[in-house]
C-alpha cells in the first residue's frame, strides 16, 4: 500500500516568514492533493498536482510535484495567522482509487 | 449548494450501544468515503463506496458497517460501540478528477 510521510510534524513561525512542508510517497504518485484543516473543522481542498514537475499557486501558497512524482512540497510565502491549521497531503491509489493521507503538519503562525 | 452534510455534530455514546452516523451529499458524486481522524494517526479510511450499490473496506473497517442504497447517502453504523471508537469521523465524496469534498465531521465519544 502507498504511504505518505509529511515533514515537519509541526511548525511554529513568526508572521511574515516563509515556510515549506514536504510530502514524500513510498510509490509513484498518480495524483497528489493538498488540503488544509482548521482546528476542529473539516478539510478544505487547496490544490491538485498530477504531472511531474508541475507547480501550482493559490494566493501565497505554492505546491510543487517533483519530476519523479514521489515528493511534493507546499510553500507559504509571507505567512499570516490565517494560514494556521493542519496541512495534509493525500494521494489517490491509482487504479484502485483508494485515497491515502499523510499524518498532517500542524502550523502555528504568531502575529 | 450544501455540499456534504453530516449528522450529528457530536455525540456521547455508552459502550455497547449502536449508532448510525449520517452523511448526505448533493453533488451527485459517485465515490464516497468514511474516515476517522485521531491525534497522531491522521486520517484513516474506514469504508468507501465507488458507486451506489457497492462498498469496500478501507484501512480500519472492523466494528463499522456501511451501506450505499443511493448516490446521495452513505451512513456509517457502529453495531456495538467500544471506547476505542472515540474519534472524529469525516465523510467525503469525490468527483471524477479525484478532488475530495469533506463534511464538517462528527465528534463521537464512547464511554
Amino acid at each position: 500500500s502507498q504511504e505518505l510521510e509529511q515533514s515537519p510534524q509541526s511548525l511554529i513561525v513568526q508572521e511574515g516568514k516563509n515556510l515549506t512542508i514536504n510530502c514524500t510517497s513510498s510509490k509513484t504518485l498518480y495524483g497528489l492533493y493538498w488540503y488544509k484543516q482548521k482546528y476542529g473543522e473539516g478539510l478544505i481542498f487547496l490544490m491538485m498536482l498530477q504531472k511531474g514537475g508541475e507547480e501550482k499557486s493559490h494566493e501565497k501558497i505554492t505546491a510543487k510535484l517533483d519530476e519523479k512524482k514521489q515528493q511534493s512540497s507546499l510553500h507559504i510565502t509571507a505567512s499570516q495567522p490565517s494560514h494556521a491549521g493542519i496541512y495534509l497531503c493525500g494521494a489517490d491509489g491509482g487504479g484502485s482509487y483508494i485515497p491515502t493521507f499523510g499524518r498532517g503538519t500542524s502550523l502555528i503562525v504568531h502575529p | 449548494t450544501a455540499g456534504i452534510t453530516q449528522a450529528p455534530t457530536s455525540q456521547i455514546l455508552a459502550a455497547g450501544r449502536s449508532m448510525t452516523l449520517r452523511c448526505t451529499q448533493d453533488m451527485r458524486h459517485n465515490a464516497m468515503y468514511w474516515y476517522r481522524q485521531d491525534l497522531g494517526l491522521g486520517l484513516r479510511l474506514i469504508h468507501y463506496s465507488n458507486t451506489a450499490g457497492t462498498t469496500g473496506k478501507g484501512e480500519v473497517p472492523d466494528g463499522y458497517s456501511v451501506s450505499r442504497a443511493n448516490t446521495d447517502d452513505f451512513p456509517l453504523t457502529l453495531a456495538s460501540a467500544v471506547p476505542s471508537q472515540t474519534s472524529v469521523y469525516f465523510c467525503a465524496s469525490s468527483d471524477s478528477m479525484g478532488e475530495q469534498f469533506f463534511g464538517p465531521g462528527t465528534r463521537l465519544t464512547v464511554l
